[in-house]
């Protein structure tokens, strides 16, 4: 069982540069999250899906887009990347959005930009 | 505003003892809190969760005490072993998706 796919697995991105983080999930989980980690910070939301077509704005979302087509993907796109934007990227599925799930994650995607 | 704070960045502990992780928060809305491991290059797994009904959870070598008037849980390892050495992220919840995560400790069990 894959679980959460996550790719690429690293990126170096030039300031200004669209960008397309991919997550894609095979647990038939209803949501979906993106996290970026930051030294000296905790995982922060950046932006939430409750499930196939519907997606919310998490902690950080400036700066960011996302879509859910289907239940099992859900792109996180950088429209126009910052130095800023430099983190560690996680993407997470859940059963549902209700409280006391357990969130699984994915490996990761390492982007930097300059 | 850090709701959710891992003060010790680091923690070393000899193979066999005990480990003591501990995480404080300061949102009494909380009422769900997970324990999460993160090896390197890798993304963070679940370990142990609690409920604000409870003040004990365990599985195995792991115990995770909830103390809600402190506003204070711990996540006890016991005993420690080389392959408990990690990142370990406690996060809180009031009962939504919405999870506060800490910034994290980082545990070296020394064989």
């Amino acid at each position: 069982i894959a679980g959460i796919t996550q790719a690429p697995t690293s990126q170096i991105l030039a300031a200004g540069r669209r960008m397309t983080l991919r997550c894609t999930q095979d647990m038939r989980h209803n949501a979906m999250y993106w996290y970026r980690q930051d030294l000296g910070l905790g995982l922060r939301l950046i932006h939430y899906s409750n499930t196939a077509g519907t997606t919310g704005k998490g902690e950080v979302p400036d700066g960011y887009s996302v879509s859910r087509a289907n239940t099992d993907d859900f792109p996180l796109t950088l429209a126009s990347a910052v130095p800023s934007q430099t983190s560690v990227y996680f993407c997470a599925s859940s059963e549902t959005l209700a409280g006391g799930n357990i969130q699984y994650f994915g490996a990761g995607t390492r982007l930097s930009v300059l | 505003d850090q709701q959710v704070k891992q003060n010790s960045p680091s923690l070393s502990v000899q193979e066999g003892r005990i480990s003591i992780l501990n995480c404080d928060y300061t949102n009494s809305m909380f009422d769900y809190f997970l324990w999460y491991k993160k090896y390197p290059a890798e993304g963070p797994t679940f370990l142990i969760s609690i409920s604000s009904i409870k003040d004990k959870n365990e599985d195995g070598r792991f115990t995770v005490f909830l103390n809600k008037s402190a506003k204070h849980l711990s996540l006890h390892i016991v005993p420690s072993q080389p392959g408990d050495s990690a990142v370990y992220f406690c996060a809180g919840s009031s009962g939504t998706y919405k999870y506060i995560f800490g910034t994290g400790t980082r545990l070296k069990v020394l064989a």
